[in-house]
């Protein structure tokens, strides 16, 4: 089956200008992941949803981030008014089931922002 | 909070070869997960290992095993008979068994990554 899909895969964005990432899980897989992967590092973890409840968001680093997932299923990342410390690779990750446990989590290709 | 470190920004290993690459974490969970991915230069994150802490078995997927030390709070990967395509950046990562209660709600703490290059 389809794996997990983002989009757009590259976007260039100038300082100050808002941008959205999306993010397609696995049909059905109930939880949902942002992570941010500056160049050269190991990702980092920005915000969590179970379905349509985004019930940590204690890694987003401003509040000019915001993410959401209406009905449980795609989800969208917003940066507002972007700066340079933005740029990296956004990955998504969903799971079948509540995120405990042995359950896998999988990855979406990412969507590297540049901010310039 | 956890941290994981990873000591070797680079490595490097002939065809066929045997690498071990290593990862330490620091916890004060007691029941907790502990994986190995791989990321291509595609950039798709892909699980190679895991391992649940409680168990003292060492685990193995094929060409892939890992030595799990838990009193030392160790993590090192093998990977045997080496092939070019294993050319990738290696992330350990840690994860807090959520069932456990708290509210990790499973997020991953990666350590910083080794790439790793097969050479023919």
């Amino acid at each position: 089956g389809a794996g997990v899909s983002q989009s757009p895969r590259y976007k260039v964005a100038k300082r100050g200008q808002d941008v959205a990432l999306r993010c397609d899980p696995i049909s059905g897989h109930v939880s949902l992941f942002w992570y941010q992967q500056a160049l050269g590092q190991g990702p980092e973890f920005l915000t969590y949803f179970q379905n349509e409840a985004q019930l940590d968001k204690s890694g987003l680093p401003s509040d000019r981030f915001f993410a959401e997932r209406p009905e449980g299923s795609v989800s969208t990342l917003k940066i507002q008014r972007t700066q340079q410390e933005d740029s990296a690779v956004y990955l998504c990750a969903s799971s079948p089931r509540l995120a405990g446990g042995r359950e896998t989590q999988y990855f979406g290709p990412g969507t590297r922002l540049l901010v310039l | 909070a956890q941290t994981v470190t990873q000591s070797q920004p680079e490595m490097s290993v002939q065809e066929a070869e045997t690498v071990t690459l290593s990862c330490t974490y620091d916890t004060s969970e007691s029941n907790y997960y502990l994986f190995w991915y791989k990321q291509p230069p595609s950039r798709q994150m892909i699980l190679v290992i895991r391992q649940e802490a409680y168990k003292q078995q060492n685990a193995t997927e094929n060409r892939f095993s890992v030595n799990f030390q838990k009193a030392a709070k160790s993590f090192s990967l093998k990977i045997s008979d080496s092939q070019l395509g294993d050319t990738a950046m290696y992330f350990c990562a840690f994860r807090p068994d959520a069932n456990a209660g708290g509210t990790s709600y499973g997020k991953l703490t990666f350590g910083q990554g080794t790439i790793l290059t097969v050479h023919p």
